[in-house]
């Protein structure tokens, strides 16, 4: 089945710095990767997500990009501020007629520092 | 905005007890999903749940759990007899049926917790 592996564990940065996540996934066919943010004790939410008929996709302060030759996707978020204090989840899916199950990362604690 | 949402948000339950976790998931969503996430640990998938039967499962997913979507709006997840390892936060999600690779949206999710 797919494996999905996330780095770094725990990031801190300075406030206005820009903060990168990386995974790596081992399913060929996975073809559909999302972001999920967690503030503690609070749902798993959707930021973005990237299609691998896409290289970048960019939402204001967020972009993800995606090679799928070597199987990895980033989260790069440009001038952090401290309300993007959080856990950060990737995911990857592979192509199915009934939905699509996520197979998650292990997650990013990111503190961002004032 | 619509959201998926969960009750109860905390349920405490003596270890071999059956225990039912409700979702409501948006009302024009049509793939649900159930997620469970162990303390400190990744998000694990555990089922999905299209067109009234299951489309896929995890090793998870024994034969202690089912789902079942009772009427038009509830989604549930049952564990027939739980065990101290249930103890997990249990996410219900939905996505739209329009077309693959739909996002999914998640609720709050419920503290389940085994003594």
């Amino acid at each position: 089945g797919e494996n999905v592996e996330q780095h770094p564990s725990t990031l801190s940065v300075q406030e206005g710095d820009s903060a990168v996540i990386k995974c790596t996934y081992s399913d060929s066919a996975s073809n559909y990767f999302p972001w999920y943010k967690q503030e503690l004790g609070k749902r798993p939410q959707l930021i973005i997500d990237i299609r691998s008929n896409v290289g970048e996709k960019k939402d204001q302060r967020i972009a993800v990009t995606l090679n799928k030759t070597a199987k990895h996707f980033s989260l790069h978020i440009t001038e952090t501020q401290p309300e993007d204090s959080a856990v950060y989840f990737c995911a990857a899916a592979r192509p199915n007629n009934a939905g699509n199950m996520l197979t998650f990362g292990g997650g990013t604690r990111l503190m961002v520092k004032p | 905005e619509p959201e998926v949402t969960q009750t109860p948000s905390h349920q405490v339950t003596q270890m071999g007890q059956e225990v039912i976790l409700r979702c409501v998931p948006i009302s024009n969503h049509l793939y649900f999903y159930w997620y469970r996430q162990i303390l400190g640990q990744k998000v694990e998938f555990l089922v999905s749940f299209y067109n009234n039967e299951i489309s896929e499962k995890s090793e998870i997913f024994d034969d202690q759990f089912s789902v079942e979507r009772p009427d038009g709006s509830n989604f549930t997840l049952k564990i027939r007899s739980t065990k101290l390892e249930d103890s997990a936060m249990y996410f219900c999600a939905s996505s739209p049926g329009t077309a693959r690779n739909q996002p999914q949206h998640f609720g709050d999710g419920t503290r389940l917790s085994i003594l």
